[in-house]
């Protein structure tokens, strides 16, 4: 089935650095990725859209310029955390779309985000 | 614009009883509806989906759903339940649209099973 890699798990950086989170689409062709961020005990919040090869649709209240996203590829897509500081900490989560009759999307495991 | 409905927060239930885990949704057109779980520090896992057809649909660890179109829900339900169901549950909509669409999620379900 389809499956998303998502890296790291896991990661803690310091204030004002900036994080790279990579989710790869291991089997299929994603033509487009979706990111969200989970707040402990929330739900999922959609931060953005974003299909190969153009811009990615933010939604409203993400800042673009802090949460830089890259899908140069039917691969790969990026989320840097730019100047990142604590209020960012958080769980962020990518989803893939394009796998064939996967109409749900495939998820990635996730990654932890801590800045101190 | 979608929405999804959990209104529990948390169910309990025993080990070997049946549970259900409730979902309504709203979307203009034809719904794609799905159910995710979460384990901590996790992504989700899908469960199962329902796009057109029968309206019991069949998925992942004996879990069902059942589409109501006159209700608009989608609620879960396992026959028997397991300790190891405990987990954070999410009821996802999309509409129907040829080209991909954005999930909207509901605020989950914590699943608390006990012996």
């Amino acid at each position: 089935g389809a499956v998303v890699s998502q890296h790291p798990s896991r990661v803690i950086c310091k204030s004002g650095t900036s994080v790279k989170i990579e989710c790869r689409s291991l089997d299929f062709q994603a033509t487009t990725m979706f990111w969200y961020r989970q707040f402990p005990k929330q739900s999922l919040m959609l931060m953005a859209t974003s299909n190969e090869g153009s811009k990615a649709t933010y939604e409203q209240g993400v800042e673009k310029d802090k949460f830089l996203i890259n899908h140069a590829s039917l691969t790969l897509s990026t989320l840097t955390v730019t100047s990142a500081h604590p209020e960012d900490s958080s769980f962020y989560i990518c989803s893939a779309g394009g796998g064939g009759q996967n109409y749900g999307y495939t998820f990635g495991s996730g990654t932890r985000l801590t800045v101190v | 614009a979608q929405s999804v409905a959990q209104p529990e927060d948390q169910v309990n239930v025993a080990e070997g009883n049946p549970l259900t885990v409730k979902c309504t949704y709203s979307v203009s057109g034809n719904p794609y509806l799905f159910w995710y779980v979460q384990y901590p520090n996790r992504g989700l896992q899908f469960l199962l989906k329902y796009i057109t057809g029968d309206n019991l649909v069949k998925g992942s660890y004996g879990f069902e759903a059942e589409f109501n179109k006159s209700q608009t829900s989608f609620h879960l339900k396992k026959p028997s339940a397991l300790v190891s169901d405990s987990a954070l549950y999410f009821c996802a909509v999309r509409p129907y649209t040829g080209t991909a669409s954005k999930l909207t999620f509901g605020t989950g379900t914590r699943l608390q099973v006990t012996l």
